[in-house]
């Protein structure tokens, strides 16, 4: 099946610095890839929508400005998290579609989640 | 307007007995369901996904899957639990018939595997 690469697995940052993930779709074009962040024991929350070459859409009650999203090719969607604080610790996980086996019947490839914990 | 909703948040099994966990939807439009698997600190993994097909999906591992209109249903099931399916399952619905459709959580089912 096809195959979503996230990066890093694991960060660790000072609280204030900024971090981005990467999520890239390995063997297929995506022009649409989801963003979701996981708090533990809990489901998948999505965050925002990335488009490729226009603005993300973004779930109520998520930050813009907080989180970055950048989708600058077919195969390649960032998140940056920006001043990051203590509580934006978090497992985020990245989503692709592969639009080519149809709108309604792709199913969501997932990359294998970045853990983010800021100190 | 959609939702899943997965009845059971844990649940628990003897190895080598039957597994089923269960998941109600709601759907303006017809939709697309499927079942995924979560391993502790991974992503989440494609088990079935039933689209309009056959009402009996067969899956990786020996689960699957029946869409039950009538019920709006898509209770997940495996004759015999092992060790290794530990982990959180998921039932997701998508609906809406374009690429950026929406696609909605349940809240996850955590499975356990008594020895």
């Amino acid at each position: 099946g096809a195959v979503v690469s996230q990066h890093p697995s694991w960060v660790i940052c000072k609280s204030g610095t900024s971090v981005k993930i990467e999520c890239r779709s390995l063997d297929f074009q995506a022009t649409t890839m989801f963003w979701y962040r996981q708090f533990p024991k809990q489901s998948l929350m999505l965050m925002a929508t990335s488009n490729e070459g226009s603005k993300a859409t973004y779930e109520q009650g998520v930050e813009k400005d907080k989180f970055l999203i950048n989708h600058a090719s077919l195969t390649l969607s960032t998140l940056t998290v920006t001043s990051a604080h203590p509580e934006d610790s978090s497992f985020y996980i990245c989503s692709a579609r592969d639009v080519g086996a149809g709108p309604n019947t792709g199913e969501l490839f997932f990359g294998e989640g970045s853990r983010l914990t800021v100190l | 307007a959609q939702s899943v909703t997965q009845l059971d948040s844990h649940v628990s099994v003897s190895e080598g007995t039957p597994v089923l966990l269960r998941c109600n939807y709601s759907s303006s439009y017809s939709p697309s369901l499927f079942w995924y698997v979560q391993h502790p600190n991974k992503g989440l993994q494609l088990l079935l996904k039933y689209t309009s097909a056959a009402t009996l999906v067969k899956g990786i591992n020996g689960f699957e899957a029946e869409f039950k209109k009538s019920e709006t249903s898509f209770h997940l099931t495996k004759p015999s639990a092992h060790m290794s399916d530990a982990a959180e399952y998921f039932c997701v619905v998508s609906a809406g018939g374009s690429s950026a459709s929406k696609i909605i959580f349940g809240s996850g089912t955590r499975l356990s595997i008594r020895p």
